[in-house]
């Protein structure tokens, strides 16, 4: 079982939909979660962090954190092209490297 | 504000030559990562820095695989006779030390062995 677990997609949605990215991660030690966004050929660029249980919003998105099911998600609202990317999910554990996903390939169609 | 540079951001050797690579981080963060980045997969963590300290290394980091940050500011990755397998994009992130600070990445080099 791999440490960060993430739908590799395409996830296909239309413009102004809602589209929602899960992860799930194996180490119930893991004390940090983080969002990233990497456009093709580019470097990652940091969107969401989240400590807590619950819910974090900021502008379009949402981190999602349930500890208990070991679950972390991204929501983005009114998606748009430019949406239109790959999305790491990274999980901190006691140590301070990130474990990344494979990521999640994002395709906002007009 | 600037962020975290790194140079060069493409770099074409031969199999078995030397290469470096550079990472400036941001200016007030004292924690510095190494991670490196396949096709088709998240960053895989090699190496990290506190200051001048290295203090963690992956088993990924293999001994033909160097990391120094000398002064606690820039850092440098080596890598002593390239092999195919380190056609990668090798990619620096800095942070602050306190708690658990979100790590901010670089533009990332480019390797690409012939």
């Amino acid at each position: 079982q791999k440490e960060v677990e993430q739908n590799s997609g395409p996830l296909s949605v239309p413009e102004g939909a809602i589209a929602s990215l899960n992860c799930t991660y194996s180490d119930r030690g893991s004390q940090s979660f983080f969002w990233y966004r990497q456009y093709s050929g580019k470097s990652p660029e940091l969107i969401m962090f989240i400590y807590s249980n619950g819910d974090k919003e900021d502008g379009r998105f949402t981190a999602q954190l349930n500890k208990a099911s070991q679950y972390v998600s991204l929501l983005i609202r009114d998606s748009q092209p430019s949406d239109s990317a790959t999305y790491l999910c990274a999980v901190n554990h006691n140590t301070d490297k990130l474990i990344f996903g494979t990521g999640t390939r994002l395709q906002v169609f007009p | 504000d600037t962020g975290v540079s790194q140079n060069p951001r493409h770099k074409i050797t031969k199999r078995g030559q030397n290469v470096t690579f550079r990472c400036d981080p941001i200016s007030e963060h004292n924690r510095l990562y190494w991670y490196r980045q396949t096709l088709g997969q998240g960053p895989e963590f090699l190496t990290y820095f506190q200051n001048e300290a290295q203090l963690e290394k992956s088993r990924l980091l293999s001994d033909r695989f160097s990391a120094e940050r000398p002064k606690g500011s820039f850092s440098t990755l080596e890598i002593q006779r390239t092999e195919q397998g380190d056609s990668a994009m090798y990619l620096c992130a800095s942070s602050l030390a306190t708690g658990n600070q979100p790590q901010h990445f670089g533009d990332g080099t480019r390797l690409s062995i012939l």
